[in-house]
């Protein structure tokens, strides 16, 4: 019965690597987000899909930003040449849901990203 | 856009009765969730409302009014324990729109 899943939990990066977070959803649910949680914030999303498709990617902040879900499972988002401005809780949802109306989004507990 | 506003912090007495109001313009409206997030940890579901009214579950209730853009989450007999920061999203197609959270403090 496990939840959705996020890897590393923690992430310390100097300013210019590359970084690649992990969010393992929970079996069987077709819907996947990210989004970024900023100190003091509320999630901003990023981008969705739905089974191996990336339906939207207009939240991604910069082209540094990349996001993929080959088998339709899991995911991972990588960050090329990182900056400061990265520096945020990256959280992963998934849904069983496509869309409509009530798509409760269960949430991992986020990737702690800090950029020095 | 989307605009979604919710008080930054609230103080509340254990065994009180606190009301978070959350007020949304959204370009769409497909539902209102409110998610609590202790620090640290993954934001959890808490309630759903997409007609007016009002959804009660257990100690939790949630109110809305479309017409008025408005949404507010009432917690009964406080705990301890609920001292996190509440999430007022609107789902206006598949994301969630979220609020910038209200940090509860529950004081003995």
């Amino acid at each position: 019965g496990a939840g959705v899943s996020q890897s590393p939990r923690y992430k310390v990066a100097k300013r210019g690597q590359d970084v690649a977070l992990r969010c393992d959803p929970i079996s069987g649910h077709v819907s996947l987000f990210w989004y970024q949680q900023a100190l003091g914030q509320g999630p901003e999303f990023l981008t969705y899909f739905q089974n191996e498709a990336q339906l939207d990617k207009s939240g991604l902040p910069s082209d540094r930003f990349f996001a993929e879900r080959p088998e339709g499972s899991v995911s991972t988002l990588k960050i090329q040449r990182t900056q400061q401005e990265d520096s945020a809780v990256y959280l992963c949802a998934s849904s069983p849901q496509t869309g409509g109306s009530y798509n409760e989004q269960f949430f991992g507990p986020g990737t702690r990203l800090t950029v020095l | 856009g989307q605009n979604i506003d919710q008080p930054t912090e609230m103080t509340a007495t254990e065994g009180a009765i606190v009301q978070i109001n959350c007020t949304y313009q959204t370009s769409g409206f497909n539902g209102l969730f409110w998610y609590q997030q202790h620090a640290g940890e993954a934001p959890t579901f808490l309630s759903y409302n997409v007609l007016d009214g009002l959804e009660e579950k257990g100690r939790f209730s949630s109110f809305l009014s479309r017409s008025k853009g408005y949404s507010y989450l009432l917690l009964k007999e406080l705990q301890m324990k609920d001292s996190a920061s509440y999430l007022c999203a609107v789902n206006s197609g598949y994301a969630l729109n979220f609020g910038k959270g209200t940090s509860l403090l529950v004081t003995p």
